[in-house]
């Protein structure tokens, strides 16, 4: 049973980078692409990007120039890192492991980051 | 850019049936796989319906999925309601490389 664990800071300021790291525990490594989501309060899923095990990602345009997501496989971990945060940024921010076309699955047990002066 | 649009919100009563559309933009929504996703509030999302009509193991019998290329969208069905089918819905499907998610559905059973 694949199961996924994530942490990072849950309180930023402005212009400071938010970064999240998750972890994968069983199941393979290599499969996959392994998925950032976020979701402001009251709000739906946005797609953030995701990344396979030999480093190639995806990102969503609208967060291309302040996003790197990157990959360890020595440790099978994956990270997030997002630069220059508004209030904007302010969600609950998900890992997931997709196999595309056949959507995300597992998600990880998500973190709040907020973003505030 | 591909975009999938859901009602915001349906509701139907214990016992019913209810069906939540997904109605794709700027591409066939047949192209990929979509993909469903049950969201309580408070936790992560978990899918009903992978592949278009795949239920995975442990998803009732109740949740059925679909895909109707002449409206170009897709539609989850849950029939039986129960109470604990309250919850948001969000279909999920491809653009390419990227993944894409439609809005997202409020269901209430009362």
């Amino acid at each position: 049973q694949v199961q996924l664990q994530q942490w990072g800071a849950g309180l930023l300021k402005p212009s400071e980078t938010l970064s999240l790291t998750c972890a994968v525990y069983g199941g393979s490594f290599s499969d996959y692409y392994w998925n950032w989501i976020r979701q402001p309060p009251g709000k739906g899923l946005e797609w953030i990007g995701d990344i396979n095990h030999f480093g190639r990602a995806n990102y969503n345009p609208s967060f291309r120039s302040r996003l790197t997501i990157s990959i360890d496989t020595s440790k099978n971990q994956f990270s997030l890192n997002l630069s220059s945060v508004t209030a904007a940024d302010t969600a609950v921010y998900y890992c997931s492991r997709g196999l595309v076309p056949a959507g995300l699955d597992p998600w990880g047990q998500g973190t709040l980051v907020t973003v505030s002066s | 850019n591909f975009m999938l649009t859901q009602p915001h919100s349906v509701s139907e009563s214990p016992g019913q049936t209810v069906t939540i559309s997904c109605t794709g933009s700027g591409g066939s929504i047949a192209s990929t796989y979509v993909q469903w996703y049950q969201q309580r509030p408070g936790s992560a999302p978990t899918t009903v319906i992978n592949a278009d009509n795949e239920r995975p193991s442990g998803v009732p019998s109740r949740f059925s999925g679909s895909i109707d290329r002449s409206s170009n969208s897709a539609s989850l069905t849950i029939s039986g309601l129960k109470t604990e089918d309250e919850a948001d819905y969000y279909c999920q499907s491809y653009d390419d490389s990227t993944v894409v998610f439609g809005g997202g559905t409020k269901l209430t059973v009362l």
